[in-house]
């Protein structure tokens, strides 16, 4: 089944405690990228990989971190969380940056940061 | 830059009856895609319908059809027989196809809440 998982699905943490959420897609695309979703704002870019090693700043991206290693797997990373990064986030990913008519989104992942 | 607006931030609806949510939006460009995307309580982020702006006829899925206006940058949602499984949230979203202006980034619409009533 095709699909973009993320891990945790929720997470409760203190300010200050560095933390990671994974993503991986099983479809072999090209394009991954995080967004942040937050009342009344909707959703917001905060990075994307347009392939493997090539990552670049979304519309949201200070305090956080991605890498891109492998194709399958965009991690997001959180070096020192603080309450405004409380929020509920998605992984997605596509074919290409062009093929935005097929992209897939994880389940998202709840942050609470205290 | 692209925004797109989604002025009613909740809505309700009888059920089996139609509702119409509406969106708009501002670019320069003339060839993109916009996207009507559905939110249950799940929180999943569902896609419901998508438009290519180069294509002149409105899409169509099912109960879901939107109008899309080009000229005057609209692109309405129109539910019809509306099911108490279509009450989540949906969101408007932009996609620039081509050009520097492409990093794959989609362009949301603050959401609008839907509530299918019995």
């Amino acid at each position: 089944e095709a699909q973009v998982t993320q891990n945790p699905r929720y997470l409760i943490t203190v300010t200050g405690k560095k933390l990671t959420v994974t993503c991986s897609q099983n479809m072999n695309h090209e394009y991954m990228s995080w967004y942040r979703q937050d009342p009344g704002l909707g959703l917001r870019q905060i990075y994307y990989s347009m392939n493997v090693e090539v990552t670049d700043k979304g519309d949201v991206p200070e305090g956080y971190k991605v890498s891109r290693k492998e194709k399958r797997n965009f991690p997001l990373i959180l070096e020192s969380p603080s309450p405004n990064q409380t929020s509920l986030y998605f992984c997605a990913s596509s074919l290409s940056s062009e093929r935005l008519d097929e992209q897939y989104f994880g389940p998202g992942t709840r942050l609470t940061v205290t | 830059a692209q925004t797109v607006t989604q002025s009613q931030p909740e809505m309700s609806v009888q059920e089996a009856e139609t509702v119409t949510l509406s969106c708009t939006y501002d670019t320069s460009e003339n060839n993109y895609y916009l996207f009507w995307y559905k939110q249950p309580p799940s929180r999943q982020m569902i896609l419901v319908i998508r438009q290519e702006a180069y294509k002149q006829q409105n899409a169509t899925e099912n109960r879901f059809s939107v109008n899309f206006q080009k000229a005057a940058k609209s692109f309405s949602l129109k539910i019809s027989d509306s099911q108490l499984g279509d009450t989540a949230m949906y969101f408007c979203a932009f996609a620039s196809i081509y050009g520097s202006s492409n990093t794959g980034k989609l362009i949301f619409g603050q959401g609008t809440t839907l509530q299918v009533k019995p």
